[in-house]
């Protein structure tokens, strides 16, 4: 089970909006529309932002977006603000009741 | 208040064993799956074990730990575990547990995390 690949950082300024990047093989991400997406701020817990690849969880916020095709899925944030500034984390289901996560993204805002 | 709390965390020579707890209230942990990730420090997220609801519970493992660790459940404590055995310095990170809706497949509900240092 190799990690999804990921850009290793991603930046914009306030009111911009940026797209993340989490690129998989035809045996996990690109067989299941079950790609999920996670905040990770420093010293926190994960919190879950999209999953199935593009629904919000109740209480997040409608900036924040995701999509799938083939291999690839991506989470893109509206309107970035200051308190997006994170690690975003996809992951995916990979067959065989296994799960993998994607190699981490830092958003910085500018 | 629906809440996840783990436990159990700590240092540990190579090759011994730990146990973690993770106790869970708002919901019942039989009624959900439930899994285990865990991060070294300054790395990213790696799933580790998941366990299925319902009483014939499956359960299933990264490669990495398959052998090695047993998840399992208490459902009169509403209590999930993580037996962790021949415990190596690559074991060493933040373990979070967290709750899987069946109808979702994705992790909506954390705790805090407990960190285990495997170290001589």
């Amino acid at each position: 089970q190799s990690a999804l690949t990921q850009p290793a950082s991603v930046s914009g300024s306030p009111g911009q909006s940026i797209t993340i990047s989490c690129t998989g093989t035809s045996s996990d991400l690109g067989s299941y529309n079950l790609v999920s997406w996670y905040q990770q701020h420093p010293g926190k817990a994960p919190k879950l932002m999209i999953y199935e690849g593009s629904k919000r969880p109740s209480g997040v916020s409608n900036r924040f977006s995701g999509s799938k095709s083939a291999n690839t899925a991506s989470l893109t944030i509206s309107g970035l603000q200051a308190e997006d500034e994170a690690h975003y984390y996809c992951c995916s289901y990979a067959g065989t009741n296994t799960y993998v996560f994607g190699t981490g993204t830092k958003v910085t805002v500018l | 208040e629906v809440q996840l709390v783990e436990s159990g965390g700590g240092l540990i020579q190579p090759g011994g064993s730990l146990r973690l707890s993770c106790a869970a209230s708002g919901f019942t942990v039989s009624s959900h799956y439930m899994t285990w990730v865990r991060q070294a420090p300054g790395k990213g997220l790696e799933w580790v074990s998941i366990i299925y609801s319902g009483g014939g519970a499956g359960t299933y493992y990264a490669n990495f730990v398959r052998g090695r660790f047993i998840i399992s459940r208490d459902n009169s404590k509403n209590t999930l575990y993580l037996q962790m055995n021949s415990l190596r310095p690559e074991d060493t990170a933040v373990y979070y547990c967290a709750r899987v809706p069946v109808t979702t497949d994705a992790f909506d509900m954390w705790g805090q995390g407990t960190l285990v240092t495997v170290s001589s």
